[in-house]
């Protein structure tokens, strides 16, 4: 079985200011690792994902993301905080169990204000 | 290219009555997946077509709820009758990548029993 916990479901940051937001996953397999961001009124949008290879994920919008195994972390970072970062983030995992079809488990969302 | 849609974007109803929520996938994607988010809680699966046929429906809550993807393209979800448990954001996502790494999520349609 496969768990998702994102640390605190609201985060209110500075326009400018570092983004981090924090995934850790539980799962009995290797992971794949996905960030999701859900803008007001539209679907889940793909930021980013890890599969295999390089552990740094650069995603768009400047979000990158660090697959960290010894911690069972995938935390979600920005440098500089933009307006337009306002949104509700949402950290998933799969696993390669099936050859198709593999359902994404996510964590509960996190909402990020941004201040002017 | 269109991306996945939803319809209807809002519902409410009676406990009791029958919703059928309808999903388009983006065209040319063979995979659509069910997924729903109940008040606040985490988004949650429910069940995975490929084509016309359900790869996997081990997240559909109960015999309550009727998924069907006639022909492989568009998809409904029926829930009947409707209980206030099933109150929640009901998400459709598409994937043409058969291992589904790559899955386009559309708007959602929102649902509420009273």
């Amino acid at each position: 079985a496969q768990s998702v916990t994102q640390l605190g479901s609201h985060v209110s940051v500075s326009e400018g200011a570092l983004v981090l937001l924090r995934c850790n996953y539980s799962s009995s397999v290797p992971p794949y690792l996905f960030w999701y961001v859900q803008y007001p009124n539209q679907g889940l949008q793909l930021l980013l994902k890890y599969t295999t290879g390089a552990t740094l994920v650069k995603g768009i919008n400047g979000f990158e993301a660090e697959f960290k195994k010894s911690e069972t972390s995938f935390h979600l970072t920005k440098p500089s905080a933009h307006m337009s970062d306002a949104a509700e983030y949402f950290c998933a995992v799969s696993a390669l169990i099936k050859a198709a079809g593999n359902k994404l488990t996510f964590g509960g969302g996190t909402r990020v204000l941004v201040k002017p | 290219e269109a991306g996945v849609t939803q319809f209807p974007s809002h519902s409410v109803i009676e406990k009791g009555q029958t919703v059928t929520l309808r999903c388009d996938p983006i065209s040319g994607h063979d995979n659509l997946y069910w997924y729903r988010r109940v008040m606040g809680k985490e988004i949650k699966f429910l069940l995975h077509f490929v084509k016309e046929s359900k790869q996997d429906e081990s997240g559909m809550p109960n015999n309550r709820f009727l998924a069907e993807r006639t022909g492989g393209t568009y998809s409904t979800l029926k829930v009947q009758p409707a209980e206030l448990e099933d109150s929640g954001v009901y998400f459709c996502a598409s994937s043409q990548d058969l291992r589904g790494w790559e899955q386009y999520f559309g708007p959602g349609t929102r649902l509420t029993v009273t």
